[in-house]
């Protein structure tokens, strides 16, 4: 089982819409999650972290935890097609520095 | 202004030829990690220092290396470069444990080997 996983998508969804993205993780240690965004052959960018269960909003995202499920999800609300790019979720556990990724999923926003 | 900074953004080596890639940080952060990713796969941690405390990944092959003279560098070597280690490498940066230490990426360096 791979400490990351998320669904490689692509994601389509059109213009104006909600985009709906799911990572889960294995180690129930794990004490912050993290969603980065990341355009073909750039390097990922930070969108927003999340440590506490429940929702966190930062304008168009709103990430969710719930670590009951091992469950982390990011929330795209009105879609623009700028937003089309790879979202990987990272993991970082409660014990040392170590911060892993999942595979990322693929998001397509279409005009 | 850029705050971790990879040098070269594209390299080219020779089968086989050695090859070292730099990393410095204006953040003075603990942190330094190295990632390696291959196109449409996750982030692979290679290594990653907590000050000049070195922990490498079980799978990182021995052909990588890395040395962190000072808060500031970092650099990723290849010893003996093969076809398989063309990919893009990541260097980033964050605080100490803690629950909101974000990873600060560099743009990376594009690997190439032929």
């Amino acid at each position: 089982q791979k400490e990351v996983e998320q669904n490689s998508g692509p994601l389509s969804v059109p213009e104006g819409a909600i985009a709906s993205l799911n990572c889960t993780y294995s180690d129930r240690g794990s004490q912050s999650f993290f969603w980065y965004r990341q355009y073909s052959g750039k390097s990922p960018e930070l969108i927003m972290f999340i440590y506490s269960n429940g929702d966190k909003e930062d304008g168009r995202f709103t990430a969710q935890l719930n670590k009951a499920s091992q469950y982390v999800s990011l929330l795209i609300r009105d879609s623009q097609p700028s937003d089309s790019a790879t979202y990987l979720c990272a993991v970082r556990k409660a014990a040392g520095n170590k911060l892993t990724f999942g595979g990322g999923t693929r998001v397509l926003v279409k005009p | 202004d850029a705050m971790v900074i990879q040098n070269p953004r594209y390299q080219v080596t020779q089968f086989g030829k050695p090859v070292t890639l730099s990393c410095s940080q204006t953040l003075n952060h603990n942190v330094m990690y190295w990632y390696q990713q291959k196109s449409s796969q996750a982030p692979k941690l290679l290594f990653h220092y907590y000050d000049k405390d070195f922990n490498n990944e079980a799978d990182t092959p021995d052909n990588f290396q890395s040395r962190r003279p000072n808060t500031s560098f970092c650099f990723l070597d290849i010893r003996s470069p093969g076809l398989g280690d063309a990919a893009m490498y990541l260097c980033a940066t964050s605080k100490a444990q803690g629950m909101n230490t974000e990873a600060f990426f560099g743009q990376g360096t594009r690997l190439t080997v032929v």
